[in-house]
């Protein structure tokens, strides 16, 4: 069974533009989160998706940041304007349910911002 | 609000030492308490689990302890080789996310 696949792995862009990532979750997985790990921090999650409806985004920045899961699959985060202090790994997990206590992680995209 | 300390690494050791790793916790409840690990170029995966205090989690030669008298996680291993090598998060399930630690690098040399 194929795990949390997301792409770009790796991304390199000026301040002031625009970048989007992908993550398509465990088949069957209605719970989707996006976490964000700056460099020698543990994850901190941004928003969480039950199918489509996001359930708790109380962590995204919202002037800048915005995150779509339009049919309850996959999913994208988006950033726009990026500054630097965006430079980090974007990770994305899903889970059967929100219930559900095992997270299952993808491999993550690291985002450099010049 | 619920945090989680880990101590700070790198943790260097000599394979087959015997390795401890702290975690302890703040929370308000009950938590789940989880260690999950992050191999170099890939995601993080669950390690173990421990869902009630005394509960032992275990897998892989690792195991650790709810404590819920001294708020702690700690891990422990009998012998770590050198594939053991690779950041360890301490983390707490509060209102259905995870709450991390800063992580321990654990180098494992021959």
């Amino acid at each position: 069974e194929a795990g949390v696949v997301q792409s770009p792995r790796y991304k390199i862009i000026e301040k002031k533009q625009p970048v989007a990532f992908w993550c398509n979750p465990i088949s069957g997985h209605n719970t989707l989160y996006w976490y964000l790990q700056n460099l020698g921090q543990g994850p901190e999650l941004l928003i969480r998706y039950e199918n489509e409806e996001a359930v708790d985004d109380s962590q995204l920045p919202k002037d800048r940041f915005s995150a779509e899961r339009l049919k309850g699959v996959d999913s994208t985060l988006k950033i726009q304007p990026a500054e630097l202090g965006d430079s980090a790994v974007y990770l994305c997990a899903s889970s059967l349910d929100g219930a559900q206590e095992t997270q299952y992680f993808g491999p993550g995209t690291r985002l450099l911002v010049l | 609000g619920d945090s989680v300390t880990q101590m700070e690494g790198p943790v260097t050791l000599s394979e087959e030492a015997f390795l401890t790793i702290n975690c302890t916790y703040t929370a308000t409840g009950y938590p789940s308490l989880f260690w999950y690990v992050q191999y170099p170029g890939e995601g993080l995966q669950l390690l173990l689990k421990a869902t009630k205090a005394d509960d032992k989690g275990s897998n892989k030669g690792f195991e650790a302890t709810y404590r819920k008298e001294t708020t702690s996680f700690h891990l422990e291993k009998g012998s770590v080789q050198v594939s053991d090598s690779a950041v360890y998060f301490c983390a707490l399930r509060s209102f259905q996310k995870l709450v991390f630690g800063t992580g321990t690098r654990l180098l494992v040399s021959p």
